[in-house]
């Protein structure tokens, strides 16, 4: 049992190329989503997915694409780096709703720099 | 909306002194809260949750939160900090009946000097 596995853990990108990050789980959870962390603002949710084939919008969508073809992988593509898109980048799943007692699971994080 | 509000950025403690991070949040209904914790350059480690029942919640590595609805807050404490404790750490909320989200604070900081 992994739990959430992301790769790549560190990239460095040039503006204006693309690129996907990739997330996976094991643990047969409903539940994924992409959160940025960035320097004194927390984490904040990008794209969720509440199962296979269904995606949608957290805080901060804009550009970042997301797809969920099958209940593991949840992977997140940038589609043209920019700078202000250098963060920490983290995939998390859960089993179902958090008012069941359910928990959140995060994966290791990506470090992405986009210069 | 919910939202959580950590008061301090950056909180620096000798090891062996007790330690308090305090949040604060605002939600309309009974919330589920959630301590996490992030060493440098890892990712986020559960540290305790409270659902519901005693508002005295114990955790992982010696860590204990109380839940306190008249003041809206879930202070996280430890009696005796360790060097390893130092990391930043965040506090969340659950985000409204029938949602997976959490919605985090912007964390706080803690340095121990040895």
């Amino acid at each position: 049992n992994a739990g959430v596995t992301q790769t790549p853990k560190f990239q460095v990108l040039k503006t204006g190329q693309s690129m996907t990050l990739q997330c996976a789980q094991d643990m047969n959870h409903e539940y994924m989503s992409w959160y940025r962390q960035d320097p004194g603002m927390g984490l904040r949710l990008i794209h969720y997915s509440v199962g296979a084939g269904i995606t949608d919008q957290g805080e901060v969508p804009n550009g970042y694409n997301v797809s969920r073809s099958t209940t593991e992988d949840f992977p997140l593509r940038l589609l043209s780096a920019a700078p202000s898109q250098t963060s920490v980048y983290f995939c998390a799943s859960s089993y179902s709703i958090l008012d069941r007692g359910n928990t959140i699971y995060f994966g290791e994080g990506s470090w992405l720099t986009v210069v | 909306a919910q939202s959580v509000t950590q008061p301090d950025i950056h909180i620096t403690v000798s090891e062996g002194a007790s330690l308090e991070l305090r949040c604060n949040y605002s939600y309309g209904a009974t919330p589920y809260l959630f301590w996490y914790v992030q060493s440098p350059g890892q990712g986020l480690q559960l540290l305790l949750k409270y659902f519901s029942g005693d508002t005295l919640v114990q955790g992982i590595k010696g860590f204990e939160a109380e839940f306190k609805r008249s003041q809206s807050s879930f202070n996280l404490r430890k009696p005796s900090v360790h060097w390893s404790d130092a990391a930043e750490y965040f506090c969340a909320i659950y985000s409204g009946a029938g949602s997976y989200q959490l919605t985090f604070g912007k964390g706080t900081k803690l340095s121990v000097i040895p």
